[in-house]
This record gives structure tokens, C-alpha cells and sequence, in this order.
């Protein structure tokens, strides 16, 4: 079965601050896609970033960074220099790899950034 | 251009009230689908359409019916809500987008969702 732990329930830190966000999945299929979501305070689900599970090249975007580590089933999440307008809860979440396959989703992480 | 479209976004209901939730997508993507969110669970899949004609049911699909009026259109139903379907429902579609593989989703707004 497919599952994604995202062990950290909340997390508060302070502006300027680095703060990593833990994604842990499982699968047994041999190829697949991870993603991150981002559900402001409003509500709406931001499309962050999608990975497939060939490239395991690190991945940056301004202060957004991402880390997939296929031999530990990691796919965590590194915001750098963090702001207020990054208090959100972050999902990540996995599918299979045909198109219109339904994502599986974490139960979120809610950070918290204060000024 | 709009993306996906939820109505209504607020909705109150008593229990065994019955009521469809409408979605559009103008983004000519071929996969819908419908999620519900309640606090500290994520989001759990009820339906999915993969293609228009299809339907497939998803984590918790129990209480709800679905139909894909068309390309454009998915409809969340619920026969006779329960107060355990109190919960924020979006709606989400995707793909093919020109790339490759499983796309993104793009969601809607959400439907708050009240029964007594």
C-alpha cells in the first residue's frame, strides 16, 4: 500500500530562520512521482513542486529547496531565510506515474513563522 | 481564466439532507477528482474520474456518489448527509498538459460543508 508520513505535526520558528520539513513515503512501485502542496491561511492548495523518482537531483527555487533521497524514502523540504508569508500547512504527497493517477496525501505539516 | 470552479464554497445542512457539489475545470484536463479535508488527516481521495466516462472510488468513498456530467464537469453528491461529512471538499483536476506522466493537480477554492 501507499502511504506518506509527515512526521512533524506543527512547526514554529522565528523569520530568518532555516526550516526543513520531513517527508517520508512508501510504495511498491518501482516508479512514481512526489509532490508538495502549499494551503495558505486562505485555504487554496499551491502546487509547489512535482519529482519523479528517476532524478534524484536536488532541486532549488529562491528560498525553496528540495532534497529526494530514494535509498531512505525521503523527499524533505527546505524553506531558507524563512518569512511570514511561508506560515502555511505544507503537504507532500505521492501517485504512480500513469497520468490521472490520484495522489496519496501526508497529514501536513502547519509552520508557523513568526516575526 | 478561472482553473477549477467550486459552488457553492459555504453550505449548511441537516442530517439526511441530500446535495450536489458542482466543479468545472476550463483547462481542458482529462483527470478530476475530489478530495475531502478534516483537521489532521490531509486530504483523502472520495472520487476520481481518470478520463471523461470513467469513475473509480477512492479512500473513502462511502456516503457519496460522483458523475462526470462531461469533460468540463464532476459532481460530488451525498444522498442523506451524516454529520461525519461535515468537512472542506475540493475538487481538483489534471493533466495532460502537454508533459509526460502523472501532472500536478490544480484545485478549486473548496466547499465548506456543515450538517447538523
Amino acid at each position: 500500500a501507499q502511504k506518506v508520513t509527515q512526521a512533524q505535526t506543527e512547526i514554529s520558528v522565528v523569520e530568518k530562520e532555516d526550516v526543513t520539513l520531513d517527508c517520508v513515503y512508501e510504495t511498491r512501485d518501482t516508479t512514481y512521482y512526489l509532490f508538495w502542496y502549499k494551503q495558505p491561511p486562505s485555504g487554496e492548495l499551491v502546487f509547489l513542486i512535482r519529482r519523479n523518482s528517476f532524478d534524484e537531483q536536488n532541486e532549488i527555487s529562491g528560498r525553496y529547496s528540495w532534497n529526494f533521497q530514494k535509498s531512505t524514502s525521503s523527499f524533505n523540504f527546505t524553506i531558507t531565510a524563512s518569512q511570514v508569508v511561508d506560515s502555511a500547512v505544507y503537504f507532500c504527497a505521492l501517485s504512480g506515474i500513469q497520468a490521472g493517477t490520484a495522489l496519496i496525501f501526508g497529514k501536513g505539516t502547519t509552520l508557523s513563522v513568526s516575526s | 481564466n478561472a482553473g477549477v470552479t467550486q459552488t457553492p464554497k459555504f453550505q449548511v445542512l441537516k442530517t439526511g439532507q441530500s446535495m450536489t457539489l458542482q466543479c468545472a475545470q476550463d483547462m481542458n484536463h482529462n483527470s478530476m477528482y475530489w478530495y475531502r479535508q478534516d483537521p489532521g488527516m490531509g486530504l483523502r481521495l472520495i472520487y476520481y474520474s481518470a478520463s471523461e466516462g470513467t469513475t473509480d472510488k477512492g479512500e473513502v468513498p462511502n456516503g457519496y456518489n460522483v458523475s462526470r456530467l462531461n469533460k468540463r464537469e464532476f459532481s460530488l453528491r451525498l444522498e442523506s448527509a451524516a454529520p461525519s461529512q461535515t468537512s472542506v471538499y475540493f475538487c481538483a483536476s489534471s493533466g495532460p498538459g502537454g508533459g509526460r506522466g502523472n501532472q500536478p493537480q490544480h484545485f478549486g477554492d473548496g466547499t465548506r460543508l456543515s450538517i447538523l
